[in-house]
């Protein structure tokens, strides 16, 4: 089975500061990962996914994230906040050999101040 | 547009009451999926189905009904069993079932409350 964590439910950051969201993983087979973003009172929209190939992943609005299998985490970056950043995250997993179930961590509210 | 609809926007349950959310896409994708969002707990799994007539339990299926009689169709029937159905509910799909490395492509969601 597999689990994800994402470290800090509410985060906040100024407009233009690096934007860090955590998220580790538990699985014992290869993952493949996702992060998504929900604005209030819609669904959720992929940022970006890792399946296989190159670790560092580029995704949409400046996005990007990094697979460390050795640390078993995909945090979730962006070089400077912009005040449309603000919404929550989820940081999601599913296995190579699974059902296709996506399990998904807790959410993580970003809060730009400006 | 290719896309999913879910409705209504806003739903209310009498106590007793069975109520059904709609789910429709135009995407000729093979898998849907319902979530429920409560908050602090993220998006549990509720139903899928990977094809037309065949679907699943998820992790937290007790009190939940569904259907897949048409591809581009996927109805939630909350009943009176469930006693909590207070929640935001999402509909997901993918245009293949069974395959891991698909993302998912999500409703903007039904808000039931229970009145």
């Amino acid at each position: 089975a597999q689990s994800v964590t994402q470290l800090g439910s509410h985060v906040s950051v100024s407009e233009g500061a690096l934007v860090l969201l955590r998220c580790n993983y538990s699985s014992s087979v290869p993952p493949y990962l996702f992060w998504y973003v929900q604005y209030p009172n819609q669904g959720l929209q992929l940022l970006l996914k890792y399946t296989t190939g190159a670790t560092l992943v580029k995704g949409i609005n400046g996005f990007e994230a990094e697979f460390k299998k050795s640390e078993t985490s995909f945090h979730l970056t962006k070089p400077s906040a912009h005040m449309s950043d603000a919404a929550e995250y989820f940081c999601a997993v599913s296995l190579l050999f699974g059902n296709e179930k996506l399990t998904f961590g807790t959410g993580t509210r970003l809060t730009i101040i400006p | 547009d290719g896309g999913i609809t879910q409705s209504p926007k806003y739903l209310f349950r009498k106590e007793g009451q069975n109520v059904t959310l709609s789910c429709e896409q135009n995407l000729n994708h093979d898998a849907m999926y319902w979530y429920r969002q409560d908050p602090g707990q993220g998006l549990r799994l509720i139903y899928y189905s990977q094809i037309v007539n065949d679907f699943q339990k998820g992790d937290i299926a007790e009190g939940y009904s569904v259907s897949r009689e048409k591809k581009e169709s996927f109805p939630l029937t909350v009943t009176s069993a469930q006693k909590n159905p207070t929640a935001f509910y999402l509909c997901a799909t993918t245009p293949l079932g069974g395959v891991s490395n698909q993302p998912q492509h999500f409703g903007d969601g039904t808000r039931l409350s229970i009145l």
